[in-house]
């Protein structure tokens, strides 16, 4: 699986959009953009994940570069409880739900 | 709620003991995985079962030795452990292959070796 670059921390303030950045320069043609996130002393928990196109769900949005090399995930409207650890994750299609973890960012959200 | 449970929540054991640890799921997925966090350090997969079969052991010491009897439960045993065992122990589940196999997590089993 390809290898992920994520900035070790960032802030944001409640209400406000946070935007996690994460490079991927080697990423396969086969491999999805998956992310994750942490809540203190919780399971990781699943929040998005996509190929090539944009995506939305309920919780948040996936931009994914033309090139794929990088891709950002927005949460709209930050609020306390989304304070975590996000990873971004790339793995192939065929290797079931095996994830391999960074470091991730950790996300502060503060009033 | 995940779908996914783990227990106990917290376990202490000593050194000589032996324990076991436990995961659940009803989601009806195939695979079954377990995975460790130290502190400071990002989990590390441990072991993958598909369809109760172990496909994967990530070079794991023999101290900690799984079992999947059906596709529902998933057992870590635990004998002879070391102090620098202890750790967040997490159980996952997912369907199978295919991109929309996200796992779902249980919320693991804090584990202290003294």
């Amino acid at each position: 699986d390809a290898k992920t670059t994520q900035p070790t921390s960032m802030d944001c303030a409640e209400g406000r959009a946070a935007n996690l950045p994460c490079n991927h320069s080697t990423i396969s043609g086969n491999e999805y953009v998956y992310w994750y996130r942490q809540i203190h002393s919780q399971g990781p928990q699943y929040i998005i994940h996509g190929l090539k196109n944009n995506e939305t769900n309920e919780m948040a949005s996936l931009i994914i570069t033309e090139d794929r090399k990088s891709s950002t995930l927005i949460l709209p409207h930050a609020t306390l409880r989304d304070t975590a650890v996000y990873y971004c994750i790339v793995r192939v299609v065929a290797s079931y739900g095996k994830l391999t973890f960074g470091q991730g960012t950790i996300l502060t959200v503060h009033p | 709620e995940t779908g996914v449970t783990q227990t106990p929540r917290h376990l202490v054991m000593g050194m000589t003991n032996k324990k076991s640890l436990k995961c659940e799921q009803h989601l009806g997925h195939n695979a079954m995985y377990w995975y460790k966090q130290s502190a400071k350090k990002p989990l590390e997969l441990m072991f993958v079962y598909n369809f109760k079969e172990q496909t994967e052991n990530n070079s794991v010491p023999s101290r900690f030795s799984p079992e999947c009897p059906n596709s529902s439960h998933l057992f870590l045993h635990l004998h002879t452990l070391q102090p620098e065992d202890s750790a967040l122990y997490l159980c996952a589940s997912s369907p199978g292959q295919g991109p929309n196999t996200e796992a779902f997590f249980g919320q693991g089993t804090r584990l202290t070796v003294v």
